[in-house]
């Protein structure tokens, strides 16, 4: 099993630029997330999904779009970068969310310069 | 909404010292507790969880939780740390519902001193 796969693993944007980090899992999980990985602010969530056609915003949703058309597939939108969207992101997934145990990622380091 | 503190940003111990990493959480309902744990350059994986049932929860690499809901708590401890324990740890809180968001706290930073 491929568990939860994020794609690219390393990008570098210019401010203004777009691009979409993708994520994609095969455990037939419902439930899935994105959070952002930075010094000393820990993991912050930036949407979820609890299953196709429903998504909703966690704590830092601005600047980000998602979208969730299949169980397998949460790609996250960059619009417009910025230079504070400079991050790891990783993606997560589990059965439902709650008391499920979330499956992370190996992430994704995104530079905006 | 939930939401979880972690006390310590950094706490530094001598190989073989006990250690505790304290978390706190606030929540109107009841919650869901897990600690994650992610080692240098990795991603992050469960430690242990706090569903139901016993306050003191057992994890893997010989650590425990006390979930103490007077003082909405749930501290992580060990009695001996290795080198290998050196990794930052992760608080997480969800409230008791089927598909509810989980939110995480701003981690401590565990270095063992030799």
């Amino acid at each position: 099993n491929a568990g939860v796969t994020q794609t690219p693993k390393f990008q570098v944007l210019k401010t203004g630029q777009s691009m979409t980090l993708q994520c994609a899992q095969d455990m037939n999980h419902e439930y899935m997330s994105w959070y952002r990985q930075d010094p000393g602010m820990g993991l912050r969530l930036i949407h979820y999904s609890v299953g196709a056609g429903i998504t909703d915003q966690g704590e830092v949703p601005n600047g980000y779009n998602v979208s969730r058309s299949t169980t397998e597939d949460f790609p996250l939108r960059l619009l417009s970068a910025a230079p504070s969207q400079t991050s790891v992101y990783f993606c997560a997934s589990s059965y439902s969310g709650g008391a499920n145990v979330l499956t992370f990622g190996a992430g994704s380091r995104l530079t905006v310069l | 909404a939930q939401s979880v503190t972690q006390l310590d940003s950094q706490v530094p111990v001598f190989e073989e010292a006990p250690v505790e990493l304290r978390c706190n959480y606030s929540s109107s309902v009841s919650v869901y507790l897990f600690w994650y744990v992610q080692y240098p350059n990795q991603g992050l994986q469960l430690l242990l969880k706090y569903l139901s049932g016993s306050t003191l929860v057992k994890g893997i690499n010989g650590f425990e939780a006390e979930f103490n809901k007077s003082q909405t708590s749930f501290h992580l401890r060990k009695p001996s740390v290795h080198i290998s324990d050196t990794a930052e740890y992760f608080c997480a809180v969800s409230v008791r519902s089927s598909a509810s968001k989980i939110i995480f706290g701003s981690g401590t930073r565990l270095s063992i001193r030799p």
